[in-house]
């Protein structure tokens, strides 16, 4: 079974700055297999990224993804206000079929 | 665009079975090409999928809870829904239903999530 690790565990920065996030797995994950979310208090997590570095419908540009292998990220290259927030990395494994979440990064106002 | 809507008890006694009804409106589950799917998420703890069916009636669970899951779909009504037995204080939680289109790996519509505590 695959296991995602999220760090760091907490981010706190300014808004306008860059956030990085990263998601490790314990085994290589296929791209297509990798998404991020995120989730305000009392809301349901909402896609941003799906296949690694595809942005879903509506998700500014500001946020972007990239990796491979075992290795993920996300980027925020501007935080916004609205930013602030948890995010999870999921993947799907196939053996057996399978999907698994991080355990989130939060991402607060310095 | 699609919306999800979950329904049901906010109670549910340890033992007892807890049954969750996912509405979707916007689109139709009998139209095929995604999965639907429940996922919980404890409380301030992170995401647990649960499992998924197809508008067959073809479903797949999560090893860890597939003893005690049932998930079942209603096309007639465009719902589909969730059923857990034997619960415990661990039950304790939101639960999701979202979508996942078929041969995709995301979810996305979700729904508003809906509370379910398990206490006597």
């Amino acid at each position: 079974e695959i296991v995602l690790t999220q760090s760091p565990g907490t981010l706190s920065l300014s808004p306008g700055e860059r956030a990085t996030l990263s998601c490790r797995a314990s085994q290589s994950v296929s791209s297509s297999y990798l998404a991020w979310y995120q989730q305000k208090p009392g809301q349901a997590p909402r896609l941003l990224i799906y296949g690694a570095s595809s942005r879903a419908t509506g998700i500014p540009d500001r946020f972007s993804g990239s990796g491979s292998g075992t290795d993920f990220t996300l980027t925020i290259s501007r935080l916004e206000p609205e930013d602030f927030a948890v995010y999870y990395c999921q993947q799907y494994g196939s053996s057996p079929p399978k999907f698994t979440f991080g355990p989130g990064t939060k991402v607060d106002i310095k | 665009q699609v919306q999800l809507q979950e329904s049901g008890p906010g109670l549910v006694k340890p033992s007892q079975t807890l049954s969750l009804t996912c509405t979707v409106s916007g689109g139709s589950i009998s139209s095929g090409g995604y999965y639907w799917s429940w996922i919980r998420q404890h409380p301030g703890k992170g995401l647990e999928w649960i499992g998924y069916i197809y508008y067959s009636g073809s479903t797949y669970y999560n090893p860890s809870l597939k003893s005690r899951v049932t998930i079942s779909v209603d096309t007639s009504k465009n719902q589909f829904s969730l059923k857990l037995s034997s619960v415990t204080a661990a039950d304790t939680a939101v639960y999701y239903c979202a979508r996942d289109p078929y041969g995709d790996y995301w979810f996305d519509p979700w729904g508003q999530g809906t509370l379910v505590t398990v206490s006597s």
